[in-house]
């Protein structure tokens, strides 16, 4: 069974800390794809990332960056500088190539950027 | 390009009446999923397609629900009759095949009365 945990449930911080999101999967099987969903106040779910369990290179994209290692099942995720608009819930995915393949989705973490 | 579209965004009706939420996927997407959102069981799969056709619809929750997709560019989710608990934001999402990374609609927020 694929399982996602988020252990944090809701962050506060104060504009321009660093702040990171952990998030950590279990899956048997060895090919595997983890997503982080960002969704804001207004409620829409946005697609920020998705990584295969083949390619452990961590990746920055502006002020957000993952860090994913195998040896720890985690998939982490730091937002750098935050800014007010960074506030939203997160979620970490898994998908496994095997079994019904199913998007799984941690409980989130609700992250609020205060000024 | 246009994302994923879903109607109605906001849906108020009352108990033991029908509600349809339709969804129109990302053109040239061949895969399209239901899930439902809820503070208890936060994100769940209800039923996803590929090629219009439904392969795991374990995720619904009973027979008052139900789903279909008559062609590539439209897919309906059914609830009849409608029940308090069935209260939740219902959204839609597709991909390119059923491998690929999942876009999602805006949602369609339900409250039944």
């Amino acid at each position: 069974a694929q399982k996602v945990t988020q252990a944090q449930t809701e962050i506060s911080v104060v504009e321009k800390e660093d702040v990171t999101l952990d998030c950590v999967y279990e899956t048997r099987d060895t090919t595997y794809y983890l997503f982080w969903y960002k969704q804001p106040p207004s409620g829409e779910l946005v697609f920020l990332i998705r990584r295969n369990s083949f390619d452990e290179q961590n990746e920055i994209s502006g002020r957000y960056s993952w860090n994913f290692q195998k040896s720890t099942s985690s998939f982490n995720f730091t937002i750098t500088a935050s800014q007010v608009v960074d506030s939203a819930v997160y979620f970490c995915a898994l998908r496994a190539q095997g079994g019904s393949e199913k998007l799984v989705f941690g409980k989130g973490m609700k992250l609020t950027v205060n000024p | 390009d246009a994302g994923v579209i879903q109607s109605p965004r906001h849906e108020v009706t009352e108990m033991g009446q029908e509600v349809t939420l339709r969804c129109k996927p990302i053109s040239g997407h061949n895969s399209l999923f239901w899930y439902r959102q809820t503070m208890m069981r936060g994100l769940e799969l209800l039923i996803y397609f590929n090629n219009n056709v439904p392969i795991d619809d374990s995720g619904m929750p009973e027979d008052r629900f139900s789903a279909k997709m008559p062609n590539a560019s439209f897919s309906t989710l059914k609830i009849q009759p409608s029940e308090p608990r069935d209260s939740a934001v219902y959204f839609c999402a597709s991909s390119l095949t059923r491998r690929e990374t999942q876009y999602f609609g805006p949602g369609t927020r339900l409250l039944v009365l």
